[in-house]
């Protein structure tokens, strides 16, 4: 399994800009997170998805939307891009019972705003 | 939901040493606490949970220890290794759908 993926790894967006980063995972679990991290701070929850087709608000949910059409893929996009939206996203997912609170997280992706 | 917080954002060890790590928390309503390990440039890692009714819980290497009447939460490390060098953060588990509230995280470093 290659457990859960994140492309870009890397990117540098001008003000204004659009993009989608990308997550899917391979482990057919129906909950799916994203996350920013600031620096030197600690995760904080944008968006969720308990299954295909159904998403909400996390903590930090405005600037952002998500979609959720297939198990696999959670993609989350950024419509008009912010310096505040620098921070490093990470999308990660989560079987359910019995192991709910192993989150499987990915690689990450490093977004700068200029 | 209210904040997780941290005593020690930096703590250096020698390899051997037994290292902890603090965690404060303020959720009452939280029914799971959970540690995580970021290395860097990489996602964080489960390491281990304890629900709200245990006091202690061990693992490899690894034990958790919650103090419900101080709202603390603590990560005991044996023998750190320079493997064990990473952001250490707790996170708890409140509510519905397995949503995480992470702290900002403690920097552990084992020196050889």
């Amino acid at each position: 399994n290659a457990g859960v993926t994140q492309t870009p790894k890397f990117r540098i967006l001008k003000i204004g800009q659009s993009m989608t980063l990308q997550c899917t995972q391979d482990m057919n679990h129906n909950y799916m997170y994203w996350y920013r991290q600031d620096p030197g701070m600690g995760l904080k929850l944008i968006y969720y998805s308990v299954g295909a087709g159904i998403t909400d608000k996390g903590e930090v949910p405005n600037g952002y939307n998500v979609s959720r059409s297939t198990t696999e893929d959670f993609p989350l996009r950024l419509e008009l891009a912010a310096p505040s939206q620098t921070s490093v996203y990470f999308c990660a997912s989560v079987q359910g019972v019995p192991s709910y609170n192993e989150q499987f997280f990915g690689p990450g992706t490093r977004l700068t705003v200029l | 939901g209210e904040s997780v917080g941290l005593h020690l954002p930096t703590l250096s060890v020698q390899e051997g040493d037994n290292s902890i790590i603090n965690c404060a928390y303020s959720n009452s309503a939280s029914d799971y606490f959970i540690w995580y390990k970021q290395e860097s440039g990489k996602g964080p890692q489960f390491i281990i949970d304890i629900r709200s009714n245990m006091d202690k819980r061990q693992g490899q290497r690894v034990t958790v220890l919650l103090n419900k009447t101080v709202k603390h939460l603590s990560l005991q490390i044996a023998a750190t290794q320079p493997g064990d060098s990473a952001v250490y953060f707790c996170a708890e588990k409140w509510g519905s759908n397995y949503k995480l509230t992470f702290g900002k995280g403690t920097l552990l470093t084992v020196n050889p």
